[in-house]
């Protein structure tokens, strides 16, 4: 079946702009997750999703950052005033559940530059 | 605060040898682990995950868990130029719904 899909793969602005990344999970998953990567780093953790409930924002890093869900399903970014140190690459991942041993699956993530 | 921590390498092995990855934790509490792969350009993908003590094979791939020492590898027989890749290592608590990823370490398989 389709795995997770991300849209736009690649995406440009200018700092101050606004930007929408958007994520279509696994059909069936409840868990979303936001991540984000910069070059040569690890993954940081910005939001879970259970359903349409985010329970854990606890690393998206300022109040540029929100994000939702909507039907379950489909989840969007989206971050505000962008600044160049928001360039990376965002990757979101779907789960059955959630939970412990639960496996992530992830999308191609959308390449984020902030000039 | 949990920590998973890996050496970022380069890990430089020869074909046909056996790679091994370390990864270290320090939340006794955890109880599930997990190996994504991660090409250049590419996102992660899940190699193996392991919860109990002792190994776990999947085919060229095996993990290895001692919670005791709180570590977990990832042996890699017989590598491949195609092995070549960045490993991650993540590690989640019981109840937990968010695994802690370490930076990963760089595999490199030279022919």
């Amino acid at each position: 079946g389709a795995g997770v899909s991300q849209s736009p793969s690649n995406k440009v602005t200018e700092k101050g702009k606004d930007v929408e990344l958007r994520c279509d999970p696994i059909s069936g998953h409840t868990a979303l997750y936001w991540y984000r990567q910069s070059l040569g780093q690890g993954l940081e953790f910005l939001i879970y999703f259970q359903g349409n409930s985010a329970p854990d924002k606890s690393g998206l890093p300022s109040d540029r950052f929100s994000a939702e869900r909507t039907g379950g399903s489909v989840s969007t970014l989206t971050i505000q005033r962008t600044q160049q140190e928001d360039s990376a690459v965002y990757l979101c991942a779907s789960s059955l559940i959630g939970q412990g041993a639960d496996t992530q699956y992830f999308g191609p993530g959308t390449r984020l530059t902030v000039l | 605060q949990k920590e998973v921590e890996q050496n970022s390498g380069p890990l430089s092995v020869p074909e046909g040898a056996i790679a091994s990855l370390n990864c270290t934790y320090s939340d006794r509490g955890s109880q599930s682990f997990f190996w994504y792969r991660q090409y250049s350009g590419k996102s992660p993908e899940l190699i193996m995950f392991i919860y109990s003590n002792g190994d776990k094979e999947d085919g060229r791939f095996t993990a290895q868990l001692n919670k005791a020492s709180q570590y977990v590898s990832l042996l890699i027989r017989d590598s491949q130029p195609s092995d070549s890749a960045t490993y991650l290592c993540a590690v989640t608590s019981g109840g937990s719904y968010i695994p802690t990823f370490g930076r990963g370490t760089s595999l490199i398989v030279h022919p």
